[in-house]
């Protein structure tokens, strides 16, 4: 089993449309999380923390769920620059100072 | 300022060959990182290196990759003869400090990445 698993997709929705992702991750010691944007042939962009109360940053919300190992993403009136590869991201101090990463959920915004 | 980045930004090499890819960190950056990405795959950890302290490379798929760092800046992972299955996106991150116990990888920002293709 892979330590964060994401579906990886791909999620075809209309410009305006809400759109939420999911990630699981295995290792109950994980400390911090995080989802990433990658866009084609792009690096990794972190795009936003996943605190357990909840944090938002204007269209996008992350909540974490610890007690069931889940991670969301949610994004409200998606935007044609949206399309992109979302990636959940964990880490644990007593792995070091590695970042462990889904494959990604890749997301196409259309007209 | 200037960001995280890597050379050649392309490679392509013959299998048997030995190869070495460069990253440099954003200036001042104390911790710096190295990741490979394969086609369809996740990002995977490498090595990390982390100012003085010995580099935790429990990422490195055998002993054919070895990584350096020197001066405490610039770092150079090299992988010796070459595989076919070591073709992915090679990418390295930094970021400015780990201070012991608190984790701050919000501030790790990752370079555009090599390429590296081994016919």
């Amino acid at each position: 089993r892979k330590e964060v698993e994401q579906d990886p997709g791909p999620f075809n929705v209309p410009e305006g449309a809400t759109v939420a992702f999911n990630c699981t991750y295995s290792n109950s010691a994980s400390q911090s999380f995080f989802w990433y944007r990658q866009d084609c042939r792009k690096e990794p962009k972190l795009l936003m923390s996943v605190y357990s109360s909840g944090n938002e940053d204007g269209r996008f919300t992350a909540q974490l769920n610890r007690a069931s190992q889940y991670i969301s993403l949610l994004i409200r009136d998606s935007k044609l620059s949206d399309s992109a590869t979302y990636l959940c991201v964990v880490a644990h101090t007593g792995g070091g100072n590695k970042l462990t990463f889904g494959t990604g959920t890749q997301l196409k915004v259309e007209l | 300022g200037a960001g995280v980045s890597q050379s050649p930004s392309n490679k392509v090499t013959e299998k048997g060959k030995d190869v070495e890819l460069r990253c440099d960190p954003i200036s001042g950056h104390t911790a710096l990182y190295w990741y490979r990405q394969s086609l369809g795959q996740g990002l995977e950890f490498l090595i990390y290196f982390q100012g003085n302290s010995a580099p935790d490379k429990s990422g490195l798929p055998s002993d054919r990759f070895s990584a350096e760092r020197t001066g405490g800046s610039v770092s150079t992972l090299t992988i010796q003869r070459t595989q076919q299955e070591d073709s992915a996106v090679y990418l390295c991150a930094s970021s400015p400090a780990w201070a012991g116990g608190i984790w701050s990888t919000d501030t790790q920002y990752f370079g555009p990445g090599t390429r590296l293709t081994v016919l």
